[in-house]
């Protein structure tokens, strides 16, 4: 079944922060994250597994809630860069090979 | 180091016409995908490979068809095109293991008309 990002769309100004949710029913074994730029193929981002790690890049970072099956990804301090949509992938096994993904969320970084 | 390599980029089928999507990475990974992405949508899983002659459905994978004879290629074969065909394909190549990520292809959008 498909997760849930929220919220679908977010405009922010540059420096602004924010949160992007990602939900599921399952027991999830990881959850990944891709960031996608208008025409162009998605691009790997981070992989949270099961266990509540929460890792981080640079400005961006997120966390995995075991007990919720809820992924959050943090965009700090944002950057015109990081306009584009993220989507979330779960998984119930290990691996990529199973992968279901989100909706989506449109982010955009005005100046 | 190409990366994953998907061509064409662009192709107009007419309905019932049949072809054939190529995927090849240089990467030497034993996992290979096939997404679809249909527009202001997430991507959906059509095929994956775990290795050369091992293939496996994906959630919709209906209308097409897959073969993996090396590790490198990964063609996507549509039989008999429909208009619900039309979507932008995605290749994607990746490592079995924990921590495995999938690098993509730069997709083939495709219209069935």
């Amino acid at each position: 079944q498909q997760p849930v990002q929220s919220p679908q769309a977010v405009i922010l100004r540059e420096g602004e922060d924010a949160v992007i949710n990602c939900s599921s029913s399952k027991a999830l074994y990881s959850v990944h994250w891709y960031r996608q730029k208008h025409g162009e193929a998605p691009v790997f981002l981070m992989i949270l597994l099961k266990g509540g790690e929460q890792k981080g890049h640079e400005k961006i970072s997120a966390s995995f809630n075991e007990k919720k099956q809820q992924s959050s990804l943090y965009l700090t301090a944002s950057q015109l860069s990081y306009s584009g949509t993220y989507f979330c992938g779960t998984s119930t096994v290990q691996g990529a090979q199973k992968l279901v993904f989100g909706q989506g969320t449109r982010l955009t970084i005005n100046p | 180091n190409a990366g994953v390599t998907q061509t064409p980029k662009f192709r107009i089928l007419k309905i019932g016409q049949s072809m054939t999507l190529q995927c090849t990475q240089d990467m030497n990974h034993n996992y290979m995908y096939w997404y679809r992405q249909d527009p202001g949508m997430g991507l959906k899983l059509i095929y994956y490979s775990v290795g050369a002659g091992i293939t496996d459905k994906g959630e919709v994978p209906n209308g097409y068809n897959v073969s993996r004879s090396t590790t490198e290629d990964f063609p996507l074969r549509l039989e008999l095109a429909a208009p619900s065909q039309t979507s932008v394909y995605f290749c994607a190549s990746g490592w079995t293991g924990r921590n495995t990520e999938a690098f993509f292809g730069q997709g083939t959008r495709l219209t069935v008309v």
